[in-house]
């Protein structure tokens, strides 16, 4: 079966900070991959997806950036956090060529002092 | 642009009541996919259900239920005989059917659902 890992669950860092998120998906291939943030107030926000290695999307300009070495790991990054990149991030995969659902991993709390 | 809109931010609700959470959504496309998922206190965004476009039979499984309605660009979910452990936040999320790079998903602002023992 499919299993998402995404690490680390939780994380603080000072403002300036560079950022590396990591999310690694087993049990599929060529899987679409997806990062969201969740801020104050629940609403889930698309940051990246990925159609497949080396392939990034990005859905709002902002201070992070996505790579995807290799077929099922996917990282956000940062090379220097800002106070308003705090938030729950979520990594998320999805079948790849049919319209399936999202699966989400168990997302990580970020804290900017 | 595609819209979700859980119009209720918070319910509360006393075990064994029945509760239904409202989405309605806002697509130009004729093919469409709507989700629910539910996130519980420890974060992690759980799917529950995804029904396309074509597909207007209203599902049953277990204690949850789910309408369908073209008519009113709804998609509503009901849980009943509610539960402590149903306590979460919901979330309805819709895709669009027609954009070659359309697998993102858009998603509603969540409905907090708290229930009472």
């Amino acid at each position: 079966s499919q299993t998402i890992h995404q690490w680390p669950a939780t994380l603080v860092q000072p403002v300036g900070s560079p950022l590396s998120l990591e999310c690694t998906v087993e049990g599929t291939s060529n899987p679409n991959l997806y990062w969201y943030r969740q801020a104050a107030g629940r609403g889930l926000q698309l940051l990246f997806y990925s159609v497949g290695i080396g392939q990034i999307s990005s859905e709002v300009p902002q201070n992070l950036s996505a790579s995807r070495p290799q077929d099922r790991q996917f990282i956000l990054s940062s090379k220097k956090l800002l106070l308003s990149d705090s938030g729950f991030y979520l990594c998320a995969w999805s079948v790849g060529q049919r319209r399936g659902p999202q699966h989400f991993g168990d997302g990580t709390r970020l804290s900017i002092l | 642009a595609q819209k979700v809109t859980q119009a209720q931010t918070e319910i509360s609700v006393v075990e064994k009541e029945d509760v239904t959470l409202d989405c309605v959504y806002e697509t130009r496309d004729t093919t469409y996919y709507l989700f629910w998922y539910k996130q519980p206190p420890s974060g992690e965004l759980v799917f529950l259900i995804r029904r396309n476009s074509f597909d207007e039979q209203n599902e049953i499984s277990g204690r949850y239920s789910w309408n369908f309605q073209k008519s009113t660009s709804s998609f509503n979910f009901t849980i009943t005989a509610s539960q402590v452990v149903d306590s979460a936040v919901y979330f309805c999320a819709l895709s669009e059917g027609s954009s070659g790079s359309a697998r993102q998903l858009t998603f509603g602002s969540g409905t907090q659902l708290t229930v009472l023992p």
